[in-house]
């Protein structure tokens, strides 16, 4: 079954800690995406890669890193940096829409981050 | 003032109602719209897109979006139990540009 991955489901972080989170797909998307979800707010874009070995800040990429070695997969680091980092993170790929564009079409199960 | 507003509800209805899902946007120039739908604990599902106006049926679902009022819409006919998840409406400029979402409705549709 084609689809994107997460892991670990739930994670706890301790303070002062970095975290990875994992995102790899099977769908042969270019296009993949990460968004933190918090309750109220919507979700909101941190980092996107259009191809591999590139990728582009979202609106709030501030104490947030990732990587874009292969074309599946595309890990989000939680830093120490970032001052609230308990969320539920979402990895997301695009694909063509006939009209010519493409959106997030395929989520992942997601992440909840806690910290404690 | 939001981009994108959505009734966070929760809103409740009796299985077989119809359902109707609203946002508003302020940015004319969004030219795709979504909908998805999300489960609890789960990642968003995409339900339906819309390319400009008009509307798009989907068997029991149908969008609707009307540019000139900045609004768009989604039912649900003779809705199920299983309907029961959030719905977030997303909206996007170009075909490769970042999607917008909003906040989410919250439906329960009651047996």
């Amino acid at each position: 079954d084609g689809g994107i991955t997460q892991s670990p489901k739930y994670l706890f972080r301790k303070e002062g800690q970095n975290v990875t989170l994992s995102c790899e797909q099977n769908l042969n998307h270019d296009a993949m995406y990460w968004y933190r979800q918090d309750p109220g707010q919507g979700l909101r874009l941190i980092y996107y890669s259009q191809i591999v070995n590139d990728f582009q800040k979202g609106d709030i990429a501030e104490g947030y890193s990732v990587s874009r070695e292969k074309k599946e997969s595309f890990p989000l680091t939680v830093t120490s940096a970032q001052k609230n980092p308990t969320a539920f993170y979402l990895c997301a790929s695009s694909s063509h829409l006939g009209t010519g564009g493409n959106t997030e079409a395929f989520f992942g199960q997601g992440t909840r981050l806690t910290v404690v | 003032q939001k981009e994108v507003e959505q009734d966070p509800g929760p809103l409740s209805v009796p299985e077989g109602a119809i359902v109707s899902l609203n946002c508003t946007y302020s940015n004319s120039a969004f030219q795709y719209f979504m909908w998805y739908r999300q489960y609890s604990r789960k990642g968003p599902e995409l339900l339906m897109y819309t390319y400009s106006s008009g509307n798009k049926e989907d068997g029991r679902f149908t969008a609707q979006v009307d540019k000139s009022s900045k609004y768009i819409s989604l039912f649900i006919r003779d809705s199920q139990p299983s309907d029961s998840a959030t719905y977030l409406c997303a909206m996007k400029f170009g075909g490769y540009q970042k999607v917008t979402f909003g906040t989410g409705t919250k439906l329960q549709v009651i047996p």
